[in-house]
């Protein structure tokens, strides 16, 4: 089945410093990617669409200064929170769509859990 | 706006059988997904409806009526390792983001023995 990896896993950074979470699809392109964050017993909310070769679309409320994306690849998002504060420690999730078959479902990550000190 | 309803927490025993409801208001509709999430860990996917009606897959089951903005999720013989959050999405596709989906706060489902 499809497989989507995140990297890393966790990560503690201390505030003020920029972090960056990378998003692969293992076996399939994918043109299109998502990134959610989820806090504790929140539901899990969008903050951008990441399209390869253009720019990302980011949802009302996000900081698109503060969350940079970058889709350099049809395999490959990346997430970078920059200057990181202890209220962007969250679960960060990312999903991704296959290109190739048109397909309804998004296949998620195993998501990256951000602690900022 | 947005918004998608499902109860906070259920509880229920091993072999038995629960039913999760899900109720949405989007301003587009196209597709409700449930997901199984373990804490810490990513949504896996479980079913997808579209079109009115019952889906079934094994021991669990989705419906959705889309004149009455609603869903459930039904799960038979219950096993321990089904205790989980259970997430009701929609992809709405009037959403700016295309096909992104938006999620249901989720229902914590406790089973016990």
């Amino acid at each position: 089945g499809a497989v989507v990896s995140q990297h890393p896993s966790w990560v503690i950074c201390k505030s003020g410093t920029s972090v960056k979470i990378e998003c692969r699809s293992l076996d399939f392109q994918a043109t299109t990617m998502f990134w959610y964050r989820q806090f504790p017993k929140q539901s899990l909310m969008l903050m951008a669409t990441s399209n390869e070769g253009s720019k990302a679309t980011y949802e009302q409320g996000v900081e698109k200064d503060k969350f940079l994306i970058n889709h350099a690849s049809l395999t490959l998002s990346t997430l970078t929170v920059t200057s990181a504060h202890p209220e962007d420690s969250s679960f960060y999730i990312c999903s991704a769509e296959p290109t190739a078959v048109h397909s309804y479902e998004q296949y998620f990550g195993p998501g990256t859990r951000l602690t900022v000190t | 706006g947005q918004n998608i309803d499902q109860p906070t927490e259920m509880t229920a025993t091993e072999g038995a059988i629960v039913q999760i409801n899900c109720t949405y208001q989007t301003s587009g509709f196209n597709g409700l997904f449930w997901y199984q999430q373990h804490a810490g860990e990513a949504p896996t996917f479980l079913s997808y409806n579209v079109l009115d009606g019952l889906e079934e897959k094994g021991r669990f089951s989705s419906f959705l009526s889309r004149s009455k903005g609603y869903s459930y999720l039904l799960l038979k013989e219950l096993q321990m390792k089904d205790s989980a959050s259970y997430l009701c999405a929609v992809r709405d596709s009037f959403n700016q983001a295309g096909t992104a989906l938006i999620f249901g706060k989720g229902t914590t489902l406790s089973v016990s023995s």
